[in-house]
């Protein structure tokens, strides 16, 4: 079983819907939980950074975290064709001094007119 | 916004010969990450560097690669005898403590050709 599986998509929505992206894992060592938005040729951006079970809200981006479920989402309410990119869950555990994100293969989203 | 600036944004090498691609972290940031994103494939851990030393590193991260913090600005990624597998993207990260309150920060990545 892969540590942290993500639907590849594409996911394909129109402007305005609600999109829902989805992650689960299977490592409970797991304690902080991100969200990475990659546009092509670009290098993975910071969306939003959870360590706790719960949501947490930011503009029109709410993350979700359910660790007795292993399980992370993201939604993204009145999408908007900017929205269009990859995205990337990571986990993190701490080792040591250091930590160490483990990813998923990422969900590419369009967000059609 | 401060960010990390990675060079060159390409990279293309003959296999064998020795590269090295060049990040800036964030200035007050005091932990740095190399990640590589073959294509097609998830973004994988590479090293960990903090207070002059490896942290912790991957199983990707063999006797070929070394990374080094030349000075109070520049982080490095050198690889010593280049392979076709090693074609990928190479990430660079920052983070200016572990854990809860500041995650990693990543520049827009060198993609590196091997020939």
């Amino acid at each position: 079983q892969k540590e942290v599986e993500q639907d590849p998509g594409p996911l394909s929505v129109p402007e305005g819907a609600i999109v829902s992206l989805n992650c689960t894992y299977s490592n409970s060592a797991f304690q902080y939980f991100m969200w990475y938005r990659q546009y092509s040729r670009k290098g993975p951006e910071l969306l939003m950074y959870t360590y706790s079970s719960g949501n947490k809200e930011d503009g029109r981006f709410t993350a979700q975290v359910d660790k007795s479920s292993k399980y992370i989402s993201l939604f993204i309410r009145d999408s908007q064709p900017s929205d269009s990119a990859t995205y990337l869950c990571a986990m993190d555990r701490l080792t040591g001094t250091a930590s160490k994100l483990t990813f998923g293969t990422g969900t590419r989203l369009q967000v059609t007119l | 916004e401060p960010e990390v600036t990675q060079t060159p944004s390409h990279q293309v090498t003959q296999m064998g010969q020795e590269v090295i691609l060049r990040c800036v972290p964030i200035s007050n940031h005091l932990y740095f990450y190399w990640y590589r994103q073959i294509l097609g494939q998830k973004v994988e851990f590479l090293v960990s560097f903090y207070n002059n030393e490896i942290s912790e590193k991957s199983e990707i991260f063999d006797d070929q690669f070394s990374v080094e913090r030349p000075d109070g600005s520049n982080f490095t990624l050198k690889i010593r005898s280049t392979k076709l597998e090693d074609s990928a993207m190479y990430f660079c990260a920052s983070s200016a403590v572990l854990g809860s309150n500041q995650p990693q920060h990543f520049g827009d990545g060198t993609r590196l050709s091997i020939l």
